[in-house]
């Protein structure tokens, strides 16, 4: 079978860091991928991993271990905005369809 | 671009009847995927089209669901003989095959049409 296991729910206080953590145990692997979904809202991309290693893009890093099938959304000074639902999601193979997390919810308090 | 369009953005239907949905993709994307999301759960994939051809059915996707994409454009997603079970978020995604320049493709996701199944 297939899983990806991410915390449920985590909560932080503006301007903190938060790192939302993603293990996932596949059949196949192209890379680990990170979308935002706001309540009613779609998933937007937010981040991808295809090799070991951090990427950084603005207030938002994701880091991935294939060794460890392990990778982490890091999210940085922290705005009330980005209460959101966070997934996880991976490439499984070249149909580069998305296997996703259930997600963690975000709550950011002032 | 214009985005991802999904119509309707809700449909509300009893128990037997059909619905169809549609999407539209992002015009240069040749890609197309359908996902199935319930609430407080991520997106599950259903099917993914490229350009006119299916290339990939979920085993979620019973026969009682049908997709095309005729001409390569836009997608419709078909429900025959709708139950309670039905009850969710359709999303459609698309994207272009080595745009990002990376291994994979970025999708990007339309608003999804919410149906209840009464």
């Amino acid at each position: 079978g297939q899983s990806l296991e991410q915390p449920s729910e985590v909560t932080a206080v503006e301007g903190a860091i938060v790192q939302i953590n993603c293990t996932y145990q596949t059949s196949g692997f192209y890379g680990l991928s990170w979308y935002q979904q706001h309540d009613g809202g779609a998933p937007t991309f937010l981040s991808y991993n295809a090799l070991d290693g951090l990427e950084e893009t603005g207030r938002f890093s994701s880091f991935l271990s294939r060794s460890d099938s392990y990778g982490y959304l890091l999210l940085q000074e922290l705005q009330m905005k980005d209460s959101a639902s966070y997934f996880c999601a991976v490439n499984r193979d070249s149909s580069y369809k998305l296997i996703f997390g259930s997600g963690t919810r975000l709550l950011v308090r002032p | 671009d214009t985005g991802v369009s999904q119509d309707p953005r809700h449909k509300i239907t009893k128990r037997g009847q059909n619905v169809t949905f549609r999407c539209d993709p992002i015009s240069e994307h040749n890609r197309l995927y359908w996902y199935r999301q319930t609430l407080g759960q991520g997106p599950e994939f259903l099917t993914y089209f490229q350009n006119e051809a299916q290339l990939e059915k979920s085993r979620l996707l019973s026969d009682r669901f049908s997709a095309e994409r005729p001409k390569g454009s836009f997608s419709t997603l078909e429900i025959q003989r709708t139950e309670q079970g039905d009850s969710a978020m359709y999303l459609c995604a698309s994207s272009i095959e080595g745009r990002s320049g990376r291994i994979t493709d970025t999708q990007y996701f339309g608003p999804g049409t919410r149906l209840t199944v009464l």
